[in-house]
C-alpha cells in the first residue's frame, strides 16, 4: 500500500526560528502533496497543495511567505515554518494520493510543532 | 456552501455495533471517504463509496445514498481500540476533500 513518511514527529523551537518538515512518498510518485494543519479538537485544515516542479497553491488566509513549500522531486515535499511564533504551534500533517479519483489520501504520521 | 453534519460524540459498548451517520452538501460530488483518527495521530483511510449502496470491509461497512446526501459507517464487534474520531469526507466536483470535525466514538467495556 501507499506509504507516506513525515519527519520529524515532533519539534520544539524558540520563537523567531524556522522549522523544516519533510514529507516523502516511499513507494509511489506523488506529483501533488497536501499540507494540513490541525489544532486541538478541530478539523483538518488544508494549508496548501504542493506541486512537483511548480509553485504551491495556498488556501485563503495562509501566508505563503511564512509557510514555504518546496516540492523538488516526485517523492519529496518540504514545509518550512519561518519565524515561528507560539500561535504556529499545531499538528502539521502531509498527505499524498496515487493517481485516480477513487484513490484515498494517505497521510504521514504528522509533526507536532511547539513554539516557545 | 459545503457542509458536513455528523454527531459530535457517540458512546458504545465493547462487542456491540454502532452506526455513525453523516449528511453532506457539496458543490458536485465525486465519492466519499471515511477516515479514522486516533487522538494525536494522523487520519487513516477506512473506506470509499462512489456509487449508492453498501461497501463491506471486515468489521467496517460504509453506505452511501447520493440522492439523499447521506452516508453511514457501521462498526461491528467493537473493540476498545476502535475508540477514535471518525471522519466523513466527501469529495467535490474539483476532487477537493471536504473535512469536518468528525464523530468522537467512545467505547466502554
Amino acid at each position: 500500500g501507499a506509504v507516506v513518511s513525515q519527519h520529524p514527529s515532533w519539534v520544539i523551537c524558540k520563537s523567531g526560528t524556522s522549522v523544516k518538515i519533510e514529507c516523502r512518498s516511499l513507494d509511489f510518485q506523488a506529483t501533488t502533496m497536501f499540507w494540513y494543519r490541525q489544532f486541538p479538537k478541530q478539523s483538518l485544515m488544508l494549508m496548501a497543495t504542493s506541486n512537483e516542479g511548480s509553485k504551491a497553491t495556498y488556501e485563503q488566509g495562509v501566508e505563503k511567505d511564512k509557510f514555504l513549500i518546496n516540492h523538488a522531486s516526485l517523492t519529496l515535499s518540504t514545509l518550512t515554518v519561518t519565524s515561528a511564533h507560539p500561535e504556529d504551534s499545531s499538528f502539521y500533517i502531509c498527505s499524498a494520493r496515487m493517481v485516480g479519483e477513487s484513490s484515498p489520501l494517505h497521510f504521514g504520521n504528522g509533526t507536532r510543532l511547539t513554539v516557545t | 456552501g459545503q457542509n458536513i453534519d455528523q454527531p459530535t460524540e457517540m458512546t458504545a459498548t465493547e462487542g456491540a455495533i454502532v452506526q455513525i451517520n453523516c449528511t453532506y452538501q457539496t458543490s458536485g460530488f465525486n465519492g466519499l471517504f471515511w477516515y479514522q483518527q486516533h487522538a494525536g495521530e494522523a487520519p487513516t483511510f477506512l473506506s470509499y463509496n462512489v456509487l449508492d449502496g453498501l461497501e463491506e470491509k471486515g468489521r467496517f461497512s460504509s453506505f452511501l445514498s447520493r440522492s439523499k446526501g447521506y452516508s453511514y459507517l457501521l462498526l461491528k464487534e467493537l473493540q476498545m481500540k476502535d475508540s477514535a474520531s471518525y471522519l466523513c469526507v466527501p469529495q467535490d466536483s474539483n476532487y477537493q476533500l471536504i473535512w469536518g470535525a468528525g464523530t468522537k466514538l467512545i467505547i466502554k467495556p
